[in-house]
């Protein structure tokens, strides 16, 4: 298993610019997130799924969009990049079922974006 | 979610046990122990959890006391490869919010 795969690994865009960050999971995991990460910071979740056709904002969803139109994929769009949207993106999922398994969450390596 | 205390940092020698503590007084009966880590630039690594009773992985066991209060990650060997941010995280299993890294401990492994 490949596990979480993220592209690109690295991006500069210039302010009003737009961009998709792709996602991908191998593992038929139901849940699939988006995080972003600040320099020193936690993670701040951005978009979640449940599954195919189902998403939900999560703390700071503002300038983002998502789609899962299949359970293996949950792109990011960015539409007018920003230079406060600067951050390193990670993408993750999980099995979602009981017994503490839907934070039981395996992370891709991550999207640093440059917004200049 | 109920705060954790962990040392800010611990060093272990290459091919030693690495014990990690973390301490989580307010710990409510259907919160579980998660632990993670991360390796300098990056993503976060899921390493083991559990509500009651001690867990062993391929990774790592985790010992939760008997009254929940507390909890020791152990990696049984530690690499160079396991020098990390270590995340002792205690939450409800729910997938509508955040992870939350605490400060953590940075383990570093010593030749």
């Amino acid at each position: 298993n490949a596990g979480v795969t993220q592209t690109p690994k690295f991006r500069i865009l210039k302010i009003g610019q737009s961009m998709t960050l792709q996602c991908t999971q191998d593992m038929n995991h139901n849940y699939m997130y988006w995080y972003r990460q600040d320099p020193g910071m936690g993670l701040k979740l951005i978009y979640y799924s449940v599954g195919a056709g189902i998403t939900d904002k999560g703390e700071v969803p503002n300038g983002y969009n998502v789609s899962r139109s299949t359970t293996e994929d949950f792109p990011l769009r960015l539409e007018l990049a920003a230079p406060s949207q600067t951050s390193v993106y990670f993408c993750a999922s999980s099995y979602g079922g009981a017994g503490g398994l839907r934070k039981t969450q395996y992370f891709g390596p991550g999207t640093r974006l440059l917004v200049l | 979610d109920a705060k954790t205390t962990q040392p800010p940092s611990m060093d272990c020698a290459e091919g030693r046990a690495a014990n990690l503590p973390c301490n989580h007084s307010t710990i409510s009966g259907n919160e579980y122990v998660y632990w993670y880590r991360q390796i300098h630039s990056q993503g976060p690594q899921y390493i083991i959890h559990g509500l009651k009773n001690n867990e062993t992985n391929e990774m790592a066991s985790l010992i939760i006391t008997e009254d929940r209060k507390s909890s020791t990650l152990i990696l049984p060997h530690a690499t160079l490869r396991d020098t990390a941010v270590y995340y002792c995280i205690v939450m409800v299993d729910t997938g509508r919010r955040a992870l939350t890294f605490g400060s953590g401990t940075r383990l570093q492994v010593q030749p």
